[in-house]
């Protein structure tokens, strides 16, 4: 049980506009800096997002994030056959005094 | 270019001891926090542990006490010390910079627990 939520999974068709959620709470994404991190098959995590809306540099513009309250989201516009990956998000928890992830989200392109 | 090489993993009993390491280039190590983030096989990631630039250490709760995150600027380089290793610390061990994020990554090393 993670103590951040995503759905377990995601689809789109190439071309659409798909959004993960990421839930959390008062401690965690309330009051902290939300990162998204992308995850192909059989390769390390990649740093997507930070501080809640930040694109590192090469990542591009079809990637976006933003955070409302104790919630966030990855928006992925004209979504490509090689977006298909594993989607995470992570902050940290004041109460944990620790980072913590949502449990991952698997994005499909159909 | 910045580079992360973990190593040290293997094979190792429940109660057994394994020390594992990041040996980073191409960046100033002193100057970034680091961290350990762990993945079980089919899981999803799970950050263990991390150390400041000052050396202030920080824990995932299960590994407290267990795991202890060193580094040693000098040769570039972190550690993890993992004591009283149970079957559920299996898992693939990444050291990562900290920063705005962790945006770099090593490739990772296995750590498997079992008798």
């Amino acid at each position: 049980q993670s103590v951040l939520t995503q759905p377990p999974s995601a689809s789109g068709t190439p071309g659409q506009r798909v959004t993960i959620s990421c839930s959390g709470s008062s401690s965690n994404i309330g009051s902290n800096y939300v990162y998204w991190y992308q995850q192909l098959p059989g390769t390390a995590p990649k740093l997507l997002i930070y501080s809640n809306n930040q694109r590192p540099s090469g990542v591009p513009d079809r990637f976006s994030g933003s955070k409302s309250g104790t919630s966030a989201s990855l928006a992925i516009s004209g979504l490509r056959s090689e977006d298909e990956a594993d989607y995470y998000c992570a902050t940290w928890d004041d109460s944990l005094s620790g980072w913590v992830f949502g449990g991952g989200t698997k994005l499909t392109v159909l | 270019e910045v580079q992360l090489v973990e190593s040290g993993g293997g094979l190792v009993q429940p109660g057994g001891s394994l020390r594992l390491s990041c040996a980073a280039s191409g960046f100033t190590f002193s100057t970034y926090d680091m961290h350990w983030v762990r993945q079980g096989k089919g899981k999803g990631l799970e950050w263990v542990s991390g150390i400041s630039t000052t050396g202030d250490t920080f824990y995932l709760g299960s590994v407290k006490g267990r795991f202890t995150t060193s580094r040693e600027n000098a040769k570039n380089s972190l550690y993890l010390q993992m004591n009283s290793l149970r079957a559920e610390d299996t898992a693939v061990y990444y050291c990562a910079r900290g920063g705005d994020g962790w945006d770099y990554w090593g490739q990772g090393t296995l750590v498997t627990v079992s008798s």
